[in-house]
């Protein structure tokens, strides 16, 4: 079986802070992940993903996540924050033979304040 | 111009009608997806399908039946419909296992 875990569902920040959403997950072999933003209203836009190779993976609208295997962990992260990065971030896992199906985290609602 | 047409945008239902909701994908995508997502559960996976053949089917009710007529449809029709049905269905695409694109997807409410 395979999880994807957001532990924060909401997390507000002030403009100009560093900002890092958490994303844990369980699978028993090297998995796919990838990070998705969905604005209100809208649909999910993709991010960034992790395949192999180097831990730090660089996405759009300047975020970047880096993968621990250590700990499962795949947090996005971005410096600083801007008030349009106000949205739901969704962390997802895909696994090997799958498929191609997407486990979604619950997400987590991203408030950037002025 | 939008890549992933979903349609209809909205959709209101009576219990135990039938609807089919449409998705076409213009990006050369090999395979295409359901995913549905409502306010009691997260994103979830129901189909893929892959040069128009189920691939993976998480989905348990029969109710639930995926249509693919053209290698850059699938549409999802869905039988006697329930209240706990009502969630947005968004299609998704992909090309060889790339990362997946998301339409814009289509709000189904049951009454």
């Amino acid at each position: 079986a395979q999880s994807v875990d957001q532990p924060d569902a909401h997390v507000t920040l002030y403009e100009g802070a560093s900002l890092e959403l958490r994303c844990s997950y369980s699978y028993s072999a090297a998995p796919y992940l990838f990070w998705y933003v969905q604005y209100p209203g809208q649909s999910l836009q993709f991010l960034l993903k992790y395949i192999t190779g180097d831990a730090v993976v660089k996405g759009t609208k300047g975020f970047e996540a880096e993968f621990r295997k250590s700990n499962s962990s795949f947090n996005l992260k971005k410096s600083p924050a801007h008030w349009s990065d106000s949205a739901k971030y969704f962390c997802a896992l895909e696994g090997w033979g799958g498929a191609d199906r997407l486990t979604f985290g619950k997400g987590t609602q991203l408030i950037i304040q002025p | 111009d939008p890549k992933i047409i979903q349609k209809p945008k909205y959709l209101v239902a009576v219990t135990g009608s039938e609807k089919i909701l449409i998705c076409e994908q213009y990006l050369g995508h090999n395979a295409m997806y359901w995913y549905r997502q409502s306010a009691k559960k997260p994103l979830e996976f129901m189909f893929s399908y892959s040069y128009q053949k189920l691939m993976d089917n998480q989905t348990a009710s029969s109710r639930f039946q995926p249509q693919s007529s053209k290698k850059n449809h699938l549409d999802l029709q869905i039988t006697a419909l329930k209240p706990d049905d009502s969630a947005t269905y968004f299609c998704a695409s992909s090309y060889r296992g790339r990362e997946q694109y998301f339409g814009p997807g289509t709000r189904l409410t049951v009454l």
